[in-house]
């Protein structure tokens, strides 16, 4: 089943304390992101990835890092957590058809809620 | 930056009406598709409309763009209880995705 998969789906953690989400895709996508969802702000881009060693900002990448090894993983990292990064976080995938046409349809994982007291 | 903006924030209808949203957007696109989300779960991908597009179909769904006036809208014909959701305009531009705030849709059987 083509899928992404995200863990953990629940978090809950200290300031401070280092952590990593995980994210898999097993659709052979070039193209993966890391979104934050908040009441009221809709999604927000973290950073993404175009493929294997190519990463760039999104529109809040304060606080966040991430890594793209292999192409199917694509890890965000919160090196020093903070209480305003409590936050629903969805991972997410696609194939871009070409240049100029965008990023295309995408495959969104079933999210990870974090909380950082 | 937060690109697309939807309109109504929410909306209540009855079951088998049409249930319309609409986008605005701010910059240049290269495509704007819609998601739905069902409670705090993943995005479901709706429709893709390329720039050069005006109106696309999928099922009972209609999505046009308008790139002139920088909008878009959705509307759901015949909506079902099942269509209760939130949902959401992401304009695609230089690889970069934008989403809005999102419509939340209530259909009352």
């Amino acid at each position: 089943e083509a899928q992404v998969t995200q863990n953990p789906r629940y978090l809950i953690t200290v300031t401070g304390k280092k952590l990593t989400v995980t994210c898999s895709q097993n659709m052979n996508h070039e193209y993966m992101s890391w979104y934050r969802q908040d009441p009221g702000l809709g999604l927000r881009q973290i950073y993404y990835s175009m493929n294997v060693e190519v990463t760039d900002k999104g529109d809040v990448p304060e606080g966040y890092k991430v890594s793209r090894k292999e192409k199917r993983n694509f890890p965000l990292i919160l090196e020093s957590p903070s209480p305003n990064q409590t936050s629903l976080y969805f991972c997410a995938s696609s194939l871009y058809e070409r240049v100029g046409t965008g990023t295309g349809e995408q495959y969104f994982g079933p999210g990870t809620r974090l909380t950082v007291t | 930056s937060q690109q697309g903006e939807e309109d109504p924030q929410a909306l209540s209808i009855q079951e088998g009406e049409n249930a319309t949203m609409n986008c605005s957007y701010k910059t240049s696109i290269n495509n704007l598709q819609w998601y739905r989300q069902n409670s705090g779960r993943g995005l479901v991908h709706l429709i893709l409309i390329r720039s050069n597009e005006r109106e696309k179909h999928s099922g009972r769904l209609r999505v046009t763009l308008d790139t002139s006036k920088k909008s878009s809208s959705l509307l759901i014909t015949a909506s079902r209880a099942a269509d209760t959701a939130s949902y959401f305009c992401a304009t695609d531009y230089d690889y970069k995705l934008s989403f809005g705030a999102g419509t939340t849709v209530t259909v009352r059987a």
